[in-house]
């Protein structure tokens, strides 16, 4: 069974940066799209970034330049460095896969999530 | 690109269907087949309902369907059970290496 566990979230102040960690098992980070989405609270999804198996990334216009997704495949993790945070940047944070039916990758179809992890920028 | 549209909520009777609108534009709904549906309970992580706007991934119960016509992508759902109370958020990826969602729609099972 696919699993993925965030950690990594907490309070932070404005400025500050913050390391996600999306640690996986039943499969590898390596050879799957992999995306982050966050949902701030009582509002939508937005997504934040995603990581190709091939190692491209591309992240929304929200974060670029701010946020860093990585992963680390002797780990089997999947991160997102987070710099120069800001109070709308405060959302559960989920890693998810992205959706492969045998014949290619579908960008927007997200379909194993973890369970999230909270991030709060505040002072 | 804007965020997609859906209405902010929906309602109906046990047994009965009911239809969530996603509303883009020409450069995303319109033009691409990535249309998603996630379905999320209280608390919970979203789950994938609908992918390629009408396709199942395995293990979604079939009275869940999906359709577009123009810019505007639904989904259905028949036979209108107490658990299927919970948002729905629907997606589209505009070949511009984002992805959109739309607002969200909280379906009130009377």
């Amino acid at each position: 069974e696919v699993q993925l566990v965030e950690s990594g979230g907490g309070l932070i102040q404005p400025g500050g940066s913050l390391r996600l960690s999306c640690a996986a098992s039943g499969h590898t980070v390596s050879s799957t799209y992999m995306s982050w989405v966050r949902q701030a609270p009582g509002k939508g999804l937005e997504w934040v970034s995603i990581i190709y198996s091939g190692g491209t990334t591309y992240y929304a216009d929200s974060v670029k330049g701010r946020f860093t997704i990585s992963r680390d495949n002797s780990r089997n993790t999947l991160y997102l460095q987070m710099n120069s945070l800001r109070a709308e940047d405060t959302a559960v944070y989920y890693c998810a896969t992205n959706y492969y039916d045998g014949t290619g990758y579908y960008p927007d179809a997200f379909d194993i999530w973890g369970q999230g992890t909270m991030v709060t920028v505040s002072s | 690109q804007s965020a997609l549209t859906q209405p902010a909520s929906v309602s109906g009777s046990p047994g009965q269907s009911i239809t969530i609108s996603c509303t883009g534009t020409s450069s995303d709904v319109g033009s691409y087949n990535y249309v998603s549906w996630y379905q999320q309970h209280p608390g919970k992580a979203p789950k994938l309902m609908i992918y390629d706007v009408s396709k199942r991934p395995s293990g979604v119960s079939g009275r869940f369907s999906g359709s577009k016509s123009g810019n505007t992508a639904s989904l259905t759902i028949s036979g209108l059970q107490a658990e299927d109370e919970a948002d729905y958020f629907c997606s589209s990826y505009p070949g511009s290496t984002t992805v959109l969602f739309g607002g969200g729609t909280k379906l009130t099972v009377l």
